[in-house]
Order: C-alpha cells, then sequence, then structure tokens
C-alpha cells in the first residue's frame, strides 16, 4: 500500500458544528502532516506529527485540534470554524521528518463552512 | 529569503505538442528538489525527484532537469495528451534541523484537443 486515504472527500458544516477529518497510512511512515490549501494558492503547513508527538504547530488557531491516535492514523477536529476556513485540506506522510524522500499527499477533504 | 518561482504563470498548448515548465529557486541549504501534478480539488501526484548530484530524471513523458549552480529547474512534457491538464507545482526542501519544503505556485497547464 502506497496510499495516504483522506476521509470524507468533501465535507459541508455550519460555523457551530463540530467535525473530524481522517487520514490513514499504511506505509510505516513515521511523520504525518496536515497542509490547509485555498485556491490557486499553495499548500501551508499546519501541524507536523513525528512518532505520534506533535513536532510543529504552524500558529494555527484553536478551532482546529490534531490527534494522532498511532502511527498509522492523523485527525483533525473541526470546532466553531468561520467561512474562511474553507479550503483544501491535504495530509501527507513521510518516513521520518529529517530528511527522506517518501513524501507522499493524500486526495484532500474539500471543505465548505456556511 | 527561501523562495520557489515558476513560469510561465498559466499555459494553453495543442494535444499532442510538447512544453516546457520553468522553476527557480533561492532555497538554502538545498537537499532536493521535485515536481508534482495537482489537479484541481485533488491532493498533489509526485512525479520526479532531484538531489544535488543529479541533472536529470525521466518519469514516462514527463522529464526534469536541474542545474542546481544556477538553482533552476525544467519539466519538460512530450506529446502531451489531455489528462496532462493540471496545474504542476515546484517543491524545493531544505533541511534546517527538519526537512522543510518551499512551495512554488504553479504552472496551470490546459491542452486543448
Amino acid at each position: 500500500d502506497t496510499e495516504v486515504t483522506q476521509t470524507p472527500k468533501h465535507l459541508v458544516m455550519g460555523m457551530t458544528n463540530k467535525k473530524s477529518l481522517k487520514c490513514e497510512q499504511h506505509m510505516g511512515h513515521r511523520a504525518m502532516y496536515w497542509y490547509k490549501q485555498k485556491a490557486k494558492k499553495p499548500p501551508e503547513l499546519m501541524f507536523v506529527y513525528s512518532y505520534e508527538k506533535l513536532s510543529i504547530n504552524e500558529s494555527v488557531p484553536s478551532r482546529f485540534s490534531p490527534e494522532c491516535p498511532n502511527s498509522s492514523l492523523l485527525n483533525l477536529h473541526l470546532h466553531a470554524l468561520q467561512p474562511e476556513d474553507s479550503a483544501l485540506y491535504l495530509c501527507a506522510s513521510t518516513t521520518g521528518w529529517r530528511g527522506n524522500y517518501g513524501y507522499t499527499f493524500g486526495s484532500g477533504t474539500r471543505l465548505t463552512v456556511v | 529569503k527561501n523562495q520557489v518561482e515558476q513560469s510561465p504563470q498559466s499555459l494553453i498548448i495543442l494535444e499532442g505538442k510538447n512544453c516546457t515548465l520553468q522553476c527557480n529557486y533561492t532555497v538554502s541549504p538545498f537537499s532536493n528538489l521535485r515536481w508534482y501534478k495537482q489537479d484541481t480539488g485533488r491532493g498533489p501526484v509526485s512525479l520526479t525527484i532531484m538531489t544535488f548530484s543529479e541533472n536529470t530524471k525521466s518519469n514516462g513523458r514527463y522529464t526534469a532537469t536541474l542545474d542546481a549552480d544556477t538553482k533552476q529547474s525544467s519539466l519538460h512534457i512530450t506529446a502531451s495528451q489531455l489528462s496532462d491538464s493540471a496545474s504542476y507545482i515546484c517543491v524545493v526542501s531544505r533541511m534546517a534541523g527538519n526537512e522543510k519544503l518551499t512551495f512554488g505556485t504553479g504552472t496551470r497547464l490546459t491542452i486543448i484537443p
């Protein structure tokens, strides 16, 4: 298995809702990432998990809460989002975060906040 | 400042023609350079990855070149197909304690029949 699987593919949520994005990989990668991508812009790094521990939080608002229950799974919990949070959310994984060539992206979750 | 610039911003070519996309970077210290293809609303898919010592790498109809001295890379697409319509993103990796990626803004390629 050489894929990063993200679910759901599309999500529409209200500003008072709580929802979660899920990311899964079975490549044995030990670093996992969340990126946010607005239309026609490059992806922006949000969080990095290394060996199931949060290593980097790029000053992301607390309405985004990441969780790494095990080495194969990464969640992003969403609460009280704003319309400007609407974007494509990408998950990625690598063999480690101190240099490697195995950077694999998932197909993304298209999030719309209404 | 670590930057990756791509040109052109957008390109329209006829099916079957060849094209070349450009990437210039100022990222330091350089680790590797990757080209990704991204369809609208989908995640990026890796096409090639090159380290400092590699100056060309092919993946089917895609051929990437790297000149680490001038900090330039190109992606050449041969015999374009309608399915090649996508954004092509140049991503340069640097080592600064951990690996950090700097993304270009991409070239939007449209293939017309």
